[in-house]
């Protein structure tokens, strides 16, 4: 696609639910990146994927969090047991060999766990 | 530790004056160093880069960039302000953690432009 879709834009959850995030990166883009927004502060990084494994996935909080890219394409984060301080925007980036090392990103998930 | 620090939380500038947004960083190696832009409700832009060659980098909306080695800085300037500049400001550093890139961001800078 055109730019780096992300769904939903919102979801509102109650505590305890399984939510999916999910992120559909721009086409050829072979590197994916999950980052956490909480309000007030800079993206925070949660995961890598190069092609369809995680390169990197140091920046998960705890083991409640997980993501999967099994195409090498589009992109699945998964949160267990949510809790209220989950609350954030989740957003999502791809690069690309002709990006020039510039990260697009999309517009975001809004999480609110209530 | 690789970091990026943006001291200033909120810059006030009138409109037509000149602005600048301030970035210093902390990385391991040669940084590659950018600025994003976010609007309300919306997701970053990106809007200039430095990676090598001249330390004056120029980018989208009239913006620019002046990458300082010595003083680990990288502070984004604009001859004249907009009230559309009106956004919040991140800087970033791609780092090599464990033998990967990512991109770490500062906490982020409010721009207020003022008619």
């Amino acid at each position: 696609g055109a730019g780096v879709s992300q769904t939903p834009s919102n979801k509102v959850t109650e505590k305890g639910k399984y939510v999916e995030l999910r992120c559909d990166p721009i086409s050829g883009h072979t590197a994916l990146y999950w980052y956490r927004q909480s309000l007030g502060q800079g993206p925070e990084f949660l995961i890598y994927f190069q092609g369809t494994g995680a390169a990197d996935d140091s920046g998960l909080p705890n083991d409640r969090f997980f993501a999967v890219r099994p195409e090498g394409s589009v992109s699945t984060l998964k949160i267990q047991r949510t809790e209220r301080g989950d609350s954030a925007v989740y957003l999502c980036a791809s690069s690309g060999w002709d990006s020039g090392q510039v990260y697009t990103f999309g517009s975001g998930t809004r999480l609110t766990v209530v | 530790a690789q970091s990026v620090a943006q001291p200033e939380d909120q810059v006030n500038v009138a409109e037509g004056n000149p602005l600048t947004v301030k970035c210093t960083y902390s990385v391991s190696g040669n940084p590659y160093l950018f600025w994003y832009v976010q609007y309300p409700n919306r997701g970053l832009q990106f809007l200039l880069k430095y990676i090598t060659g001249d330390n004056l980098v120029k980018g989208s909306y009239g913006f620019e960039a002046e990458f300082n080695k010595s003083q680990t800085s990288f502070h984004l300037k604009k001859p004249s302000a907009l009230v559309s500049d009106s956004a919040l400001y991140f800087c970033a550093v791609r780092a090599l953690s464990g033998g990967y890139n990512k991109l770490i961001f500062g906490a982020g800078t409010r721009l207020a432009v003022h008619p």
